[in-house]
């Protein structure tokens, strides 16, 4: 059983500042990962994934996430965020012909 | 224009009743999928339908039904409702069933009377 972990609920930054949001997962097979943005009274939109090949992932608006198979982790990552980067991030993980599991989210919060 | 369309998007129930949520994806895509978002507990996978079949359920409960009557669409029939089946429905697709991303549509907000 694929399991995933976010294990800060709530980040606070100031604009400018650079974050990470992290995330572990526990499988024991070929997974497909992946990170997801949801603005508050909105769905979720994809950001990015990591299936194989070069650990880093370049995602839409500046966000990079890192696999890391010894730590089993994908943590999310952006240089300078922005205001509009408010928002509740969610990790989530699928092993193949597997329903995927999301993490319980990470609420970002960005002061001006 | 919006690619996934789902109505209502906020819908009342009494407890016991029976509700249809609605999904429609434009997308072209072949797989859908129902997904539960609730205070209590974290975004919650529901099933996944590829090219109007099912392939997973992770739902215990049969009071909730996928419905696919085209493939572009993946309605969810709730029978007996009950207070504890508040939460937010997202209906989300992918260009097809497997490793790819999902296209979430905006919601239906479920209270349960």
């Amino acid at each position: 059983t694929q399991t995933v972990s976010q294990s800060d609920a709530h980040v606070t930054v100031f604009e400018g500042d650079s974050v990470e949001l992290r995330c572990n997962y526990s499988y024991g097979g070929s997974i497909y990962l992946s990170w997801y943005i949801q603005h508050h009274g909105h769905g979720l939109q994809f950001l990015l994934k990591y299936y194989s090949g070069n650990p880093v992932v370049q995602g839409v608006n500046g966000f990079e996430a890192e696999f890391s198979k010894s730590d089993s982790s994908f943590h999310l990552r952006k240089a300078s965020v922005h205001w509009s980067d408010s928002a509740v991030y969610f990790c989530a993980v699928r092993g193949n012909n597997n329903a995927p599991r999301f993490g319980a989210g990470t609420k970002l919060s960005v002061k001006p | 224009d919006p690619k996934i369309i789902q109505k209502p998007k906020y819908l009342v129930a009494v407890t016991g009743s029976e509700k249809i949520l609605i999904c429609e994806q434009y997308l072209g895509h072949n797989a859908m999928y129902w997904y539960r978002q609730s205070a209590k507990k974290p975004l919650e996978f529901m099933f996944s339908y590829s090219y109007q079949k099912l392939m997973d359920n992770q739902t215990a409960s049969s009071r909730f039904q996928p419905q696919s009557s085209k493939k572009n669409h993946l309605d969810l029939q709730i029978t007996a409702l009950k207070p504890d089946d508040s939460a937010t429905y997202f209906c989300a697709s992918s260009p097809d069933w497997g490793v790819y991303e999902q296209y979430f549509g905006p919601g239906t907000r479920l209270t349960v009377l």
